[in-house]
C-alpha cells in the first residue's frame, strides 16, 4: 500500500513567518505534487515535481517555494506566510510520468493568524 | 478561470437508489477524466477514471459517462451506500508532456440517507 506521510495535521503559525511542510512517500514514485483545497475552489496546483531536484510551477505558485533533495521528500516552503495561505495543504504523488492516478497524503490545515 | 467545474455543491440521495454527479469541461485538450473521492480528515482517493476515447467506464456500483461534444461528464452510483457520503470532485488532464497536471473541479458533497 502506498503510504504518503505528511509531517504536521494542524498548524499554526504568525504572519511573517517561514513556514515548511514535509512531505515523504514510502513507494519510490517519480512524481510529487503539492495542492492546496479551499472551499468553493476545489485542489489548485501548487508547485509539481518530476524527479529529484526538478520543480515546476503550478497554478498558483506566488508566494510558495518548494524543494525536493531526494526522491522520497517533497516540501512546501511559505517564505513569509500571509493569512490568505490560511488553507488546506495537500502532498500527492504518482508513479509514472504520466500517471494520473495520485496517492495523497490526509493534508495539513495551516492556519497564519 | 475554472476549467472543470461541478455546479452542485451538494446532493442528498436515499440509500438504495441512484446519485448522479455532474461536472462540466471547457478546455477541449483534456483527454483523461477522474473522480475522486474525500472522506473528512483523509487525502482524495482515486475512484475511477476514463479516456476520452470511451464514452463510457464501469467498475462496480461506479460507471463513469463522458459526452464529448457536450464537454459534460457524470458518474453513477447504484445502488447508493452510506458509506458513499463523502465530497467527489472531478478531474481532468490533457497530454502535458512531464508529470500529469490535474485540474480538479469544487466538488460535490454527496449525502446518502438512510
Amino acid at each position: 500500500d502506498v503510504k504518503v506521510t505528511q509531517s504536521s495535521r494542524y498548524l499554526v503559525k504568525r504572519t511573517g513567518e517561514k513556514v515548511f511542510l514535509e512531505c515523504v512517500q514510502d513507494m519510490d514514485h517519480e512524481n510529487m505534487f503539492w495542492y492546496r483545497q479551499d472551499p468553493g475552489l476545489g485542489l489548485r496546483l501548487i508547485y509539481f515535481s518530476y524527479d529529484v531536484k526538478m520543480k515546476e510551477k503550478g497554478d498558483i505558485p506566488e508566494g510558495y517555494s518548494v524543494s525536493r533533495e531526494k526522491k522520497e521528500r517533497f516540501s512546501l516552503i511559505l517564505e513569509s506566510a500571509s493569512t490568505n495561505q490560511t488553507s488546506m495543504y495537500l502532498c500527492a504523488s504518482s508513479l509514472l510520468l504520466r500517471d494520473e492516478k495520485l496517492f495523497f497524503g490526509s493534508g495539513t490545515q495551516l492556519s497564519v493568524l | 478561470d475554472q476549467q472543470v467545474k461541478q455546479n452542485s455543491p451538494s446532493l442528498s440521495v436515499q440509500e438504495g437508489r441512484i446519485s448522479i454527479l455532474n461536472c462540466d469541461y471547457t478546455n477541449s485538450m483534456f483527454d483523461y477524466f477522474l473522480w475522486y473521492k474525500k472522506y473528512p480528515a483523509e487525502g482524495p482517493t482515486f475512484l475511477i477514471s476514463i479516456s476520452s476515447i470511451k464514452d463510457k467506464n464501469e467498475d462496480g456500483r461506479f460507471t463513469v459517462f463522458l459526452n464529448k461534444s457536450a464537454k459534460h461528464l457524470s458518474l453513477h452510483i447504484v445502488p447508493s451506500q452510506p458509506g458513499d457520503s463523502a465530497v467527489y470532485f472531478c478531474a481532468a488532464t490533457g497530454n502535458t508532456g512531464t508529470a500529469s497536471k490535474l485540474t480538479f473541479g469544487t466538488g460535490t458533497r454527496l449525502q446518502v440517507t438512510l
